[in-house]
């Protein structure tokens, strides 16, 4: 089945620098990506995704990338805030909507 | 709309007892997904179902979790007999499957066994 690894699992930044979160995937048929953001005590809500024809989808400072040879995919957010601190996941949907979801990774932006 | 809905919010129960978490997804969704969130295992796809139909109950941890889903707009998950490592948050997801696949989580159940 689908395996989706996640790095960093923590990554501190100060406010202003620019923050890369790299996930890896394992099933080439995997074709939806999507990226979700939860804060403390919140739900998890997709804050932007990318299908396996596109290579790179922007929405404000976020963008995302994708690699569908190397089987990875990665998540950029410019010019951050502190209001960006939160831990954020990336997934893999392989069809049928079953998402498997990386381990996470805890961004904290320092004012 | 009201979003995703879950109850309760919080459960405290005792080990042995029977624990019902509830699920209202969001109208006009056909996809519902259960998952269920610890620091150690992270989130986990414990269920999910399209048009009422279970799909793919490969992620339920064994024989004392169920999940049903009566009709498109209710549905449970069962854990029975319930066990400390069984406390963690559940999440409940719904998706409407034909317009992309943005899946919308509720607040979540944050269940604890004692």
């Amino acid at each position: 089945g689908e395996n989706v690894e996640q790095h960093p699992s923590t990554l501190s930044v100060q406010e202003g620098d620019s923050a890369v979160i790299k996930c890896t995937y394992s099933d080439s048929a995997s074709n939806y990506f999507p990226w979700y953001k939860q804060e403390l005590g919140k739900r998890p809500q997709l804050i932007i995704d990318i299908r396996s024809n596109v290579g790179e989808k922007k929405d404000q400072r976020i963008a995302v990338t994708l690699n569908k040879t190397a089987k990875h995919f990665s998540l950029h957010i410019t010019e951050t805030q502190p209001e960006d601190s939160a831990v954020y996941f990336c997934a893999a949907d392989t069809g049928f909507q079953k998402l498997v979801f990386g381990t996470g990774t805890r961004l904290l932006v320092s004012p | 709309d009201a979003g995703v809905i879950q109850s309760p919010r919080h459960e405290v129960t005792e080990m042995g007892q029977e624990v019902t978490l509830r699920c209202k997804p969001i109208s006009g969704h056909n996809s519902l997904f259960w998952y269920r969130q610890t620091m150690m295992r992270g989130l986990e796809l414990l269920i999910y179902f399209n048009n009422n139909v279970p799909i793919d109950d490969s992620g339920m941890p064994e024989d004392r979790f169920s999940a049903k889903m009566p009709n498109a707009s209710f549905s449970t998950l069962k854990i029975q007999p319930s066990e400390p490592r069984d406390s963690a948050v559940y999440f409940c997801a719904s998706s409407f499957q034909r317009e992309g696949r943005e899946q919308y989580f509720g607040p979540g159940t944050r269940l604890t066994v004692t």
